[in-house]
């Protein structure tokens, strides 16, 4: 069974430029969540979906956003990019959340100079 | 306010030594997730836990939800268990996770 993908996994942006990021789960996972890992913050929760619906989001400004499509595929969008954005976004997918294991993508290193 | 707390935050070990990482939380849950990360990014997940103990292989997860605590042993520890241990919870009632800021664990031959 393929594991989580993400593409691209590295991409240098320049501050007020936007960026989408994408996250396609494990076969039969309907569960994406996304997270962003910086050597300041650590990693932090930014939102999750399932069947295409947001279930939850983190404290991050509205700049950030997410969607699920169909096949649960999941796509993150940052707008109006700033220095402090620069991170390493994860995705992961689960059959469920909570109590259901996550399996993690390798990460898309964004770079925002 | 930080809803898991990790120690320590780094490690230092000799080959073979036993090895216990320690996380405490502060919210209701219902699971905790115990994750490994090398250099590089890459996450994997070691342990769901939500009672009660767990072991796979040289690697031993343990979890009291009275106290909120958990810990990640590792027995017979070797160099290639260097790495970054993350603790993770989910809170009832919430898809949201709650992570511990890591332990760096490195150990030497």
């Amino acid at each position: 069974k393929a594991g989580v993908t993400q593409t691209p996994r590295y991409l240098i942006k320049t501050r007020g430029q936007q960026v989408t990021l994408s996250c396609s789960p494990i076969s039969g996972h309907r569960s994406v969540s996304w997270y962003q890992q910086t050597p300041g913050q650590g990693l932090q929760f930014l939102f999750e979906y399932f069947s295409e619906t947001q279930r939850n989001k983190g404290n991050f400004p509205g700049r950030f956003s997410g969607r699920q499509f169909s096949n649960s595929r999941s796509e993150m969008n940052v707008s109006t990019l700033e220095l402090g954005d620069s991170a390493l976004y994860l995705c992961a997918s689960s059959l469920g959340t909570g109590t259901y294991e996550q399996y993690f993508g390798p990460g898309t290193r964004l770079t925002v100079t | 306010k930080n809803e898991v707390e990790q120690s320590p935050q780094n490690l230092t070990a000799q080959e073979g030594e036993f090895i216990t990482i320690n996380c405490s939380y502060s919210v209701g849950i219902s699971a905790l997730h115990w994750l490994q990360q090398h250099p590089g990014g890459g996450i994997v997940s070691l342990f769901m836990l939500s009672s009660g103990k767990k072991k796979h292989g040289r690697l031993i997860a343990t979890i009291n939800i009275q106290e909120k605590h958990s810990s990640l042993h590792i027995t017979a520890s070797h160099p290639r268990d260097s790495a970054v241990y993350i603790c993770a919870v989910s809170p009832v009632g919430s898809n949201q996770f709650y992570f511990g800021t890591g332990t760096s664990l490195t150990v030497i031959p």
